[in-house]
């Protein structure tokens, strides 16, 4: 079974321009979480999609934005980026509800740069 | 407030020797889990270790074990005879159910671990 796939690998913006991110989850998986990863902080919670909803949301200004497909597909977009969207962002899938543990499996990541 | 801290951003051990990674979280809830997560140089983070809140047996994987202690709401992970692979950094994190049907997870901010030969 593939896993959980992210594209593009790499990009790089100037501030103020708009982005977008792509993430396909584990065939099945149902539930597509995203994260924020940034030296000395971790991993930011930025939004959990489930069945075309968003279901939670972290702490994040309103530019960063996102959506689920019906095929479970997401995509996360950052708009009137800041130098400070800098990170890598990390997108991981579950599946959610039956008798499995329901852990997270994580994507390659997107590293993004805004010079 | 849910919190996960690491209070070692960096750890270095010998190889083939022991070493102990904390993590302390911060939680109201009953139902949760523990997991840790390792994160290579430049690949893709892998769950190394999970534990349930309501078992009080330490979860153990081949070299890697935990110390679960719920009362003191610390969950340590053990790595014996470490190798050159083990180097990355680890993630910490504790997810509880939302009333969506989904989970929350809650990460630290990692610890990075080199290994020694």
């Amino acid at each position: 079974k593939a896993g959980v796939t992210q594209t593009p690998r790499y990009l790089i913006k100037t501030r103020g321009q708009q982005v977008t991110l792509s993430c396909s989850p584990i065939s099945g998986h149902r539930s597509v979480s995203w994260y924020q990863q940034t030296p000395g902080q971790g991993l930011q919670f930025l939004f959990e999609y489930f069945s075309e909803t968003q279901r939670n949301k972290g702490n994040f200004p309103g530019r960063f934005s996102g959506r689920q497909f019906s095929n479970s597909r997401s995509e996360m977009n950052v708009s009137t980026l800041e130098l400070g969207d800098s990170a890598l962002y990390l997108c991981a899938s579950s599946l959610v509800g039956g008798s499995t543990y329901n852990e997270q499996f994580f994507g390659p990541g997107t590293r993004l740069t805004v010079l | 407030a849910q919190t996960v801290t690491q209070s070692q951003p960096e750890m270095s051990v010998q190889e083939a020797e022991t070493v102990t990674l904390s993590c302390t979280y911060d939680t109201s809830e009953s139902d949760y889990y523990l997991f840790w997560y390792k994160q290579p140089p430049s690949r893709q983070m892998i769950l190394v270790i999970r534990q349930e809140a309501y078992k009080q047996q330490n979860a153990t994987e081949n070299r890697f074990s935990v110390n679960f202690q719920k009362a003191a709401k610390s969950f340590s992970l053990k790595i014996s005879d470490s190798q050159l692979g083990d180097a990355a950094m680890y993630f910490c994190a504790y997810r509880v159910p939302q009333t969506s049907g989904t989970y929350k997870y809650i990460f630290g901010t990692g610890t990075r671990l080199k290994v020694l030969a």
